[in-house]
């Protein structure tokens, strides 16, 4: 069956400090993993990866994907208040279904 | 305008009550999902749609169903809505081998 699984599902930190936020997953024929970040409202995309070892970027954002030992990380550097949120890890697998199977999601309050 | 929009945002209704969610979409992707959130138990698939002629149960189908009425269109019902069925369900589109890219949400409450 396929499984995602999120760590930590909960974190507190003060503005400024940088956070890891961690993914690891199971699924069959592995497509990409994506994550997302959900506010009071619907999720929003923010990466998607393919493959191992390229860092996709995004301003204090970033993320790397590990094929072989199955795991995404998530990294936010100098953070906000604006950065409170649950962040979504989802996989995308089966080639031909490509059905999306999320995480629980990691819960992040940042607080001034 | 909103590339995905779901009517309507919320809704109260009581148990037994036949209720249909609309979800429809602007950016042309071929594929679309509904799913449920509820606290600490994250997305959970209920069906998916690759096309219109197609339809498939997720994780989570019992008590649901669905019709693909365009490509565009794609509603989910309860037909006889029960409190456990009290939850955020979005509706969602991607176009292999892209992200997934979210309605706004329905928060139903069955009472």
């Amino acid at each position: 069956e396929d499984k995602v699984v999120q760590s930590p599902l909960s974190l507190v930190v003060h503005e400024g400090d940088t956070v890891t936020l961690n993914c690891s997953y199971e699924v069959t024929n592995f497509r990409s993993l994506l994550w997302y970040k959900q506010e009071k409202k619907a999720p929003t995309f923010l990466f998607m990866l393919t493959s191992s070892g390229i860092e996709k970027k995004s301003g204090r954002l970033s993320s790397i994907l590990d094929k072989k030992e199955l795991f995404s990380i998530l990294n936010i550097t100098a953070t906000q208040t604006g950065d409170s949120a649950v962040y979504l890890c989802a996989v995308a697998g089966r080639e031909y279904g490509q059905n999306f199977v999320f995480g629980p999601g990691t819960r992040l309050s940042v607080l001034p | 305008d909103a590339d995905v929009t779901q009517t309507p945002r919320n809704r109260i209704t009581k148990t037994g009550k036949r209720i249909m969610l609309e979800c429809s979409q602007t950016k042309g992707h071929d594929r679309m999902y509904w799913y449920r959130q509820d606290p600490g138990l994250g997305l959970r698939l209920i069906y998916y749609s690759f096309d219109v002629k197609d339809i498939n149960k997720g994780e989570i189908s019992d008590g649901y169903s669905v019709s693909r009425q365009a490509q565009a269109k794609f509603s989910l019902s309860l037909e006889s809505a029960i409190p456990n069925q009290t939850a955020l369900y979005f509706c969602a589109t991607s176009d292999h081998p892209t992200a997934q890219f979210f309605g706004p949400g329905t928060r139903l409450t069955v009472l």
